[in-house]
């Protein structure tokens, strides 16, 4: 089984939609959590990371819950600058920097 | 600041030949880390390397190898290359603290014919 799953997609959306992307981890032991977006044919770029309370930043907003090994982000009033993959990525407790990705969610904002 | 910087940016290889990659960290980064990105996955982790010691080790061959050098900089080598290993190569630098954020290179895009 996968350490990380995800919804590969792809979504497309017109702009200005609201967009949630979900992803689950296997692993108990996981201890921190993160969304990275990735443009075509360019590296990982971190987008936020995600704790328990849940986080906002700007437009974006990431949920934990470790109960049900469960992350989510959701994109509100999307723009065609969102266009891109979005990989949810846990890191292992004891593991050092040892990060395990998803495959990741395409996702498309057509105008 | 430079960020992450990696080279050769791309490269071709023949089956059966040797790659060597490499890679430099963020200023004040002593971890670094390489990934394995194929066309349509996520990155899957190969190496993380810290004081010039192996941290860690995913589920890759022999064939896979790095070091990291007194300056934290580092190489990946892959010996006897096959048509499987083509893909994006990503190394990633962070502070030595487990979940700490990794910052990414632009990657070395390995193409094995």
């Amino acid at each position: 089984r996968k350490e990380v799953e995800q919804d590969p997609g792809p979504f497309n959306v017109p702009e200005g939609a609201t967009v949630a992307f979900n992803c689950t981890y296997s692993n108990s032991a996981s201890q921190s959590f993160f969304w990275y977006r990735q443009d075509c044919r360019k590296e990982p770029k971190l987008l936020m990371s995600v704790y328990s309370s849940g986080n906002e930043d700007g437009r974006f907003t990431a949920q934990l819950n470790r109960a049900s090994q469960y992350i989510s982000l959701l994109i509100r009033d999307s723009k065609l600058s969102d266009s891109a993959t979005y990989l949810c990525v846990v890191n292992l407790a004891n593991t050092g920097n040892q990060f395990y990705f998803g495959t990741g969610t395409s996702l498309t904002v057509i105008p | 600041d430079a960020g992450v910087t990696q080279s050769p940016t791309h490269l071709i290889k023949t089956r059966g030949q040797h790659v060597t990659l490499r890679c430099s960290p963020i200023s004040g980064h002593k971890s670094v880390s390489w990934y394995q990105q194929v066309l349509g996955q996520g990155p899957q982790f190969i190496f993380q390397y810290y004081e010039k010691e192996e941290r860690g080790r995913g589920n890759f061959p022999d064939r896979f190898s790095a070091r990291q050098f007194p300056n934290y900089s580092s190489e990946l080598n892959v010996n006897a290359l096959l048509l499987g290993d083509s893909a994006l190569y990503l190394c990633a630098s962070s502070l030595d603290r487990p979940g700490n954020t990794i910052y990414f290179g632009e990657g070395s895009w390995l193409t094995v014919v």
